[in-house]
């Protein structure tokens, strides 16, 4: 069965600060996509990112980038020089690509707060 | 472009009462979810359907009821609400082409509190 863990419930740091989000999932599956959300507390879920398991390149979008191990079954997330705005929950997911529907199972969430 | 749209945002229900979570999209989507997210947890998938007619549960289908008679309503029903089910809801759709498992698009959320 899948399986993803976000080990960090909540993570609190200064603004201008860098903060590193670990996931780490498990499949039997030899593909599958991993995402990452983020829920600010106005209650939404925003998707920010969505990787496949061929794919092992780390990728960078503005202050976010995301690391993507295969061999430590990891996905991490930093949020570069954070900002009050960045504070939210932020989920990772696994979807295998056999689940019928694409069915994703979450991790837990990690709180950030980015303090000023 | 509404995206996926849920009503109501806001609900209280007494113990034993039924009510039913409307969720909408209009993005021609095919496969649609039902998540809860209780107080500091991640979301669990209730219900999904990857079309119209077709159904199946997810990993805590206990207690809810779904159909999916169009592609753009995917409807959730409670029939006899207990306070294990209070809990912040969201209904998400996807897209299913070509590409695989394409991201889900969350509705707000409804937040039901069961007394």
């Amino acid at each position: 069965a899948q399986k993803v863990t976000q080990a960090q419930t909540e993570i609190s740091v200064v603004e201008k600060e860098d903060v590193t989000l670990d996931c780490v999932y498990e499949t039997r599956d030899t593909t599958y996509y991993l995402f990452w959300y983020k829920q600010p507390p106005s209650g939404e879920l925003v998707f920010l990112i969505r990787r496949n398991s061929f794919d092992e390149q780390n990728e960078i979008s503005g202050r976010y980038s995301w690391n993507f191990q295969k061999s430590t079954s990891s996905f991490n997330f930093t949020i570069t020089a954070s900002q009050v705005v960045d504070s939210a929950v932020y989920f990772c997911a696994l979807s295998e690509a056999k689940a019928a529907g694409n069915k994703l199972t979450f991790g837990g969430g990690t709180r950030v707060l980015v303090k000023p | 472009n509404a995206g996926v749209t849920q009503t109501p945002k806001f609900r209280i229900l007494k113990i034993g009462q039924s009510m039913t979570l409307q969720c909408t999209q209009d993005m021609n989507h095919n496969y649609m979810y039902w998540y809860r997210q209780d107080p500091g947890m991640g979301l669990k998938l209730i219900y999904y359907s990857v079309g119209a007619g077709i159904t199946d549960k997810g990993e805590v289908p206990n207690g809810y009821n779904v159909s999916r008679s169009t592609t753009e309503d995917f409807p959730l029903r409670l029939e006899l609400a207990a306070p294990s089910q209070t809990s912040v809801y969201f209904c998400a759709s996807s897209y299913s082409g070509s590409i695989s498992n394409q991201p889900q698009h969350f509705g707000d959320g409804t937040r039901l509190s069961i007394l």
